[in-house]
């Protein structure tokens, strides 16, 4: 089945340092890959994507590249701040051609603080 | 952009009661919803997709008889939590498809936060 792998936190960085945090995945079919990000007491919501191999998502600074030859999707950002505190989720769908559910399949998540 | 509304945003019930959790999708239609668990400090696991105008797809272990879901309408899903019980105490997010905007992706609800007493 699929699954997802996620370098587990927490975090702690400075504000303006850089920011890595490390997925790989594991699936059948050909999948797309997501970075979700969830603020406290909120759902999640879509940070970027990637659908294809060597497509780069990038949002708010962030940015993730899609790298089927290491089945990664690290995510990354030159310059964090603190308001970018918050749960990191890493996921794929595969949209059930892997025979699996045609939902999301998650990492654990990555507390991320960032401190002035 | 896509908007999906989950009610309640916390509830507290008895243990023995059920508990229903709604699920709209705003300015879009959803075919499929998903409803997901998320444990303290821990992922969401999926526990079933929801189809409009058919019965629910349950992942493995999920009771169905526990989790009711109805899927009546292309904006509406909900969650029953039936009989609930302290273990069943946990934060349920659902999900719905989104085809337009960036086309393939996700939109999540807000969460609702279930504590069984």
């Amino acid at each position: 089945g699929n699954s997802v792998t996620q370098m587990e936190g927490p975090v702690t960085l400075s504000e303006e340092a850089f920011l890595t945090i490390n997925c790989t995945y594991t699936a059948t079919g050909y999948p797309s890959l997501f970075w979700y990000v969830q603020y406290p007491g909120e759902g999640l919501q879509l940070l970027l994507k990637a659908t294809k191999a060597d497509d780069k998502g990038s949002n708010k600074g962030f940015e993730a590249t899609y790298r089927k030859e290491t089945t990664s999707f690290h995510l990354e950002k030159g310059s964090v701040q603190v308001s970018d505190s918050a749960v990191y989720f890493c996921a794929l769908s595969d949209g059930g051609s892997g025979g699996g559910a045609d939902g999301l399949t998650f990492g654990k998540g990555t507390h991320l603080i960032i401190q002035p | 952009g896509a908007v999906v509304s989950q009610h309640p945003s916390r509830v507290i019930c008895k243990s023995g009661t059920s508990v229903k959790i709604e699920c709209r999708s705003l300015d879009f239609q959803a075919t499929t919803m998903f409803w997901y668990r998320q444990f303290p400090k821990q992922s969401l696991m999926l526990m079933a997709t929801s189809n409009e105008g058919s019965k629910a797809t349950y992942e493995q272990g999920v009771e169905k008889d526990k989790f009711l879901i109805n899927h009546a309408s292309l904006t509406l899903s909900t969650l029953t939590v039936t009989s609930a019980h302290p273990e069943d105490s946990s934060f349920y997010i659902c999900s719905a498809r989104n085809l337009r905007g960036m086309g393939y992706g996700y939109t999540f609800g807000s969460g609702t936060r279930l504590t069984v007493v």
